[in-house]
């Protein structure tokens, strides 16, 4: 078992460009969770996806976007990327009220 | 709304010490809460987790976390630190009650174990 795997692991990007990041949950599992986590922070919770459709959302703006594939992986759209939109991306997922397990992250660099 | 606090942001102790992390938790509801781990430039590792039964509960690595409802508290514990322990711990709260099951985390406390 892969566990949760996120991709890309590192990228760069300019402000105001479009980024999209990846992410395969754990075999069984079906709800997907997107955090953002802010050098020296605690993760911060985007939204969370379940059966397709976004279930959750935290204090994000509409910038913020994602997606959930019938296959249970799932994408999080940043538009018009801020220099403060640099962070690690963490994706988890879960099976009903089980722990989160989470992915490695992406780090997204906004210059 | 829920919430985390970790009130200190740095933890050092001895190897071979105990070792405590503080968590204080608000919910408007039962809480699940959890502890995870973070090595340097790694994703969150989780570690145990209380959701009903005993107060104490036993996790991964020799980590085990004591739950105190009417001090709202979760702090995590091992008996006898290693230098591997050295790493940045996450308390996270989930509300029972609430659709869905976000967490919500501490900002975090740095455990450094010295030899």
């Amino acid at each position: 078992d892969a566990g949760v795997t996120q991709s890309p692991t590192h990228l760069i990007k300019t402000r105001g460009q479009q980024v999209t990041l990846r992410c395969s949950p754990k075999s069984g599992h079906d709800t997907v969770s997107w955090y953002q986590q802010a050098l020296g922070q605690g993760p911060q919770f985007i939204f969370q996806y379940y059966e397709e459709e976004e279930r959750q959302r935290g204090n994000f703006p509409d910038r913020f976007s994602g997606h959930q594939f019938p296959n249970y992986s799932s994408e999080l759209n940043v538009n018009a990327l801020l220099l403060g939109d640099s962070a690690l991306y963490l994706c988890a997922s879960s099976f009903a009220n089980t722990e989160a397990f989470f992915g490695q992250g992406t780090r997204l660099t906004v210059v | 709304a829920q919430s985390v606090a970790q009130p200190e942001d740095q933890v050092n102790v001895a190897e071979g010490n105990p070792l405590t992390v503080k968590c204080t938790y608000s919910v408007s509801g039962n809480p699940y809460l959890f502890w995870y781990v973070q090595y340097p430039n790694r994703g969150l590792q989780f570690l145990l987790k209380y959701i009903t039964g005993d107060n104490l509960v036993k996790g991964s690595y020799g980590f085990e976390a004591e739950f105190n409802k009417s001090q709202t508290s979760f702090h995590l514990k091992k008996p006898s630190a290693l230098v591997s322990d050295s790493a940045l711990y996450f308390c996270a709260v989930r509300d029972m009650g609430a659709a869905g099951n976000k967490l919500t985390f501490g900002g975090g406390t740095r455990v450094l174990v010295k030899p």
